[in-house]
């Protein structure tokens, strides 16, 4: 059963909107999350991430959301650029064990 | 910078070969990572390396075998390759449990 999920497979965006690219989970015990961006043919390379501790964590155009009790993060990029398209996936940590993956979002942005 | 390098890109192998997926990483990470990357399910774990000649199952480690004989390099072997194992592997690193730093993949296609 995946604990972390990525329900929307793909999404389009024009340039200078916002994107946002949203994550569930289901185990409690997750207490550091993290977004990885991945171009074709390449390995994924870390965004972003936060701990359970916070509910928001900002890193330039990126900024990535926490609502514990909702078991729900997002990513929003703002303003979104053509570079920006990749696959974006969220992981999630319990101590002690390691990273669990989402099944990614790829994400278009529209010139 | 980290950097992790996989020995190939691209590979195509037939069914019943051994197969060798080579990763070495710069940075003197205690951990090391395989991952295969199949559309709709994200990254899935296969095995994993916390120490030299150390090596831990993942979620899907049926079909393959690790070595770490040295801290800087992580081999994935393939037994006897079957068509189901055609897919995107990817390595990675890090040198504690949250983030980990990916090689370029390499693309394996088993005829």
């Amino acid at each position: 059963d995946q604990q972390v999920k990525q329900n929307s497979p793909s999404l389009s965006v024009q340039e200078g909107r916002i994107s946002i690219l949203n994550c569930d989970y289901t185990n409690s015990m997750f207490d550091y999350f993290l977004w990885y961006k991945k171009y074709p043919a390449e390995g994924p390379t870390f965004l972003i991430s936060i701990s359970s501790i916070k509910d928001k964590n900002e890193d330039g155009r990126f900024t990535v959301f926490l609502n514990k009790s909702a078991k729900h993060l997002s990513l929003h990029i703002v303003p979104s650029q053509p570079g920006d398209s990749a696959v974006y996936f969220c992981a999630a940590l319990e101590p002690a064990r390691q990273l669990t993956f989402g099944s990614g979002t790829q994400l278009t942005v529209l010139p | 910078d980290v950097k992790v390098t996989q020995s190939s890109r691209y590979l195509v192998k037939r069914t019943g070969e051994k197969v060798f997926l080579e990763c070495v990483q710069d940075m003197d990470h205690e951990n090391m990572f395989w991952y295969r990357q199949d559309p709709g399910l994200g990254l899935r774990l296969i095995y994993f390396s916390y120490d030299v000649k150390m090596k831990e199952k993942g979620d899907i480690p049926e079909g393959y075998s690790v070595s770490r004989e040295k801290k800087e390099r992580f081999s994935l072997i393939l037994e006897s390759a079957s068509t189901n194992q055609t897919s995107m592997y990817l390595c990675a690193s890090s040198q504690y449990t949250d983030t980990q730093y990916f090689g370029p993949g390499t693309r394996l296609t088993v005829l």
